[in-house]
């Protein structure tokens, strides 16, 4: 079964930009995986932030970004604000199996 | 506005069957929306379940696909998850998700709040 990797935590100063990643064992990621990332604080339900790939709701905080990134899924955060401190999740669409998978998570600290 | 809203039995009995409900309110089954479940343990990362579209057709995370059966009843403007043979590795938030297929597309907009299922004899 198809095993989808994020980097465990990262660390970022206030204003600063980090990149979280998403790839699966697969190979390499592309459009047809659709990613989608979602924004997770203690006791809340997740929150999306972008689709297939590069796309943002409404809600979305224009510092988020997705884009593909040397065969990764990718989130970049530029000028991060101590409120974007959670865990943040990607879930790729596993096309010939047709389900969706998730990353183990991303937590990321502003500090 | 699309609100989506879990209900269960909070707790389970080993070996049990858990039965969920996800009420749909301000949105109809339309043919480009999918309806579905996710998981997350306590202290863990969330796990894609299943899901199920207008027509009935589903699809089902393969690692639980025996056990698990989602339905759509669109008169109750519902959908509901029922899994079997429950152990405590199935102590987790349940959460219900609408996905929104158009073109090139895919979309996970809106989340329920979730709702607790313990797993305890």
């Amino acid at each position: 079964q198809t095993v989808v990797t994020q980097e465990p935590s990262l660390t970022v100063s206030p204003g600063g930009t980090v990149t979280l990643t998403c790839a699966p064992s697969t190979g390499a990621v592309t459009s047809d995986y659709h990613p989608n990332w979602f924004q997770q604080k203690p006791g809340q339900p997740p929150r999306p932030l972008i689709y297939s790939t590069i796309n943002t709701h409404p809600w979305t905080p224009a510092r988020f970004s997705g884009s593909l990134l040397g065969g990764k899924a990718a989130l970049t955060v530029s000028g991060v604000q101590p409120e974007d401190e959670a865990t943040y999740y990607c879930l790729l669409y596993i096309g010939g199996d047709q389900h969706w998978m998730f990353g183990g998570g991303t937590t990321l600290t502003v500090l | 506005q699309v609100q989506l809203q879990e209900s269960g039995p909070g707790l389970v009995k080993p070996s049990g069957t858990l039965s969920l409900i996800c009420g749909v309110s301000g949105d109809s089954f339309t043919s480009s929306k999918w309806w579905g479940w996710v998981r997350q343990p306590p202290g863990k990362g969330l796990q894609w379940i299943g899901e199920i579209h207008q027509s009935g057709r589903t699809n089902y995370n393969p690692a639980l696909k025996s056990r698990v059966t989602v339905l759509l009843d669109q008169s109750q403007n519902q959908f509901s998850l029922k899994m079997t043979s429950l152990s405590a590795a199935d102590t987790a938030m349940y959460y219900c998700a609408r996905l929104q297929r158009s073109g090139d597309n895919y979309k996970f907009d809106y989340w329920g709040q979730g709702t607790q299922v313990t797993v305890s004899s």
